[in-house]
């Protein structure tokens, strides 16, 4: 069962405007949450991590909200730009995980000019 | 910063093959990871190692196995390579909550 899940496979949005890119998770023990981008042909990277205390972590074009009592989060790109075309996974840790993070099925941006 | 590195970027392997890919990490890092990572189907967890000689099964083990004789190196092998693990492969390690995992740039895996 997947504890982590993004259910929109793919968004499709122009350039200069913003992306919004939406997960959700059903473990009420993670108590961090992570998203990387991925390009093919090449391994994930990290993009912005958030902790459960926190509501909102900002870093330059990028936003993460978390709303703890919807067990949901958004990533916020603005503006948008075509070399942010790519795969964009949400992840989730917590508890005696061992480090193991979970992670959603991805969800394919494509920004156009 | 962390380098993670995978020995292969493309394999071509036969079915029935017994195939290894590697993972090596610069750093003292304790946890690693094997996933592989299939459209639409996101990242799935094989085998994760949290010391020398220690392992666990993640979702998906039926087929690998693994291996961790040294801190710094996590081998996954494939017994018999069969068409369904044609795959990119991807080796992790857990930095801590607030960075979660490096990876390394993938293994393509392709079984004919």
């Amino acid at each position: 069962d997947q504890q982590v899940k993004q259910n929109s496979p793919s968004l499709s949005v122009q350039e200069g405007r913003i992306s919004i890119l939406n997960c959700d998770y059903t473990n009420s023990m993670f108590d961090y949450f992570l998203w990387y981008k991925k390009y093919p042909a090449e391994g994930p990277t990290f993009l912005i991590s958030i902790s459960s205390i926190k509501d909102k972590n900002e870093d330059g074009r990028f936003t993460v909200f978390l709303n703890k009592s919807a067990k949901h989060l958004s990533l916020h790109i603005v503006p948008s730009q075509p070399g942010d075309s790519a795969v964009y996974f949400c992840a989730a840790c917590g508890g005696s995980t061992l480090g193991r993070l979970y992670f959603g099925r991805g969800t394919q941006l494509t920004v156009w000019p | 910063d962390v380098k993670v590195t995978q020995s292969s970027r493309y394999l071509v392997k036969r079915t029935g093959e017994k195939v290894f890919l590697e993972c090596v990490q610069d750093m003292d890092h304790e946890n690693m990871f094997w996933y592989r990572q299939d459209p639409g189907l996101g990242l799935r967890l094989i085998y994760f190692s949290y010391d020398v000689k220690m392992k666990e099964k993640g979702d998906i083990p039926e087929g690998y196995s693994v291996s961790r004789e040294k801190k710094e190196r996590f081998s996954l092998i494939l017994e018999s390579a069969s068409t369904n693990q044609t795959s990119m492969y991807l080796c992790a390690i857990y930095r801590g909550q607030g960075k979660g995992y490096t990876f390394g740039s993938g293994t393509r895996l392709t079984v004919v």
